[in-house]
């Protein structure tokens, strides 16, 4: 079955520590995004990337990064440069541009902090 | 720059009762609109969208007509089920130079008693 896998489905950080999240897609979709979600709010846009080895800014990009060496993959790390990281951080794909195209979303990454 | 509003929540309905969460949208271009459904501790899933003025997208008994004279998007189900609770999302995807970029409302819970 094609889809989107986000791994772990529950991550604790330590204090200083740097975190990695995963997200994988088979669809052979060209874009990807990465969201994160707080309670009571809607999803607000970190990061997203067009086609491999680019990637642009979203609204509230301080204190992470990504990578796209893969059209397959697309992780995010949280930095210790992000001082309030325990949100839901859920990850999209799309294809490629144009008119009315939706994004499918994986079933999202919770992220504690100890 | 765009924004979406919907209604506040939680919105509470008995089972067979009818449905509508009010979504408006504020945007320069002309975007395609979404819902989607988020069920607890998942990731979210395209519901329905339109792509232009006067478009309906409907799906499992879910409506909504694109409204470009009032800026609206309004869902609607004749008769909600218990397993339509869930929160709803109202979104909408317009351009950032050579990509397209969803904005998010902030959600409606949707509680259905038996």
């Amino acid at each position: 079955d094609g889809g989107i896998t986000q791994s772990p489905k529950y991550l604790f950080r330590k204090e200083g520590q740097n975190v990695t999240l995963s997200c994988e897609q088979n669809l052979n979709h060209d874009a990807m995004y990465w969201y994160r979600q707080d309670p009571g709010q809607g999803l607000r846009l970190i990061y997203y990337s067009q086609i491999v080895n680019d990637f642009q800014k979203g609204d509230i990009a301080e204190g992470y990064s990504v990578s796209r060496e893969k059209k397959e993959s697309f992780p995010l790390t949280v930095t210790s440069a992000q001082k309030n990281p325990t949100a839901f951080y859920l990850c999209a794909s799309s294809p490629a541009e144009g008119v009315g195209v939706a994004q499918y979303f994986g079933p999202g990454t919770r992220l504690l902090v100890l | 720059g765009n924004s979406v509003t919907q209604m506040e929540g939680p919105v509470t309905l008995s089972e067979e009762a009818f449905l509508t969460i009010n979504c408006t949208y504020t945007a320069t271009g002309y975007p395609s609109l979404f819902w989607y459904v988020q069920y607890p501790g998942e990731g979210l899933q395209l519901l329905l969208k339109a792509t232009k003025a006067d478009d309906k997208g409907s799906n499992k008994g879910f409506e909504a007509t694109y409204r470009k004279e009032t800026t609206s998007f309004h869902l609607e189900k004749g008769s909600v089920q218990v397993s339509d609770s869930a929160v709803y999302f109202c979104a909408l995807s317009d351009r950032i130079g050579s990509a397209r970029q969803l904005t998010f409302g902030s959600g409606t819970q949707l509680t259905v008693l038996p």
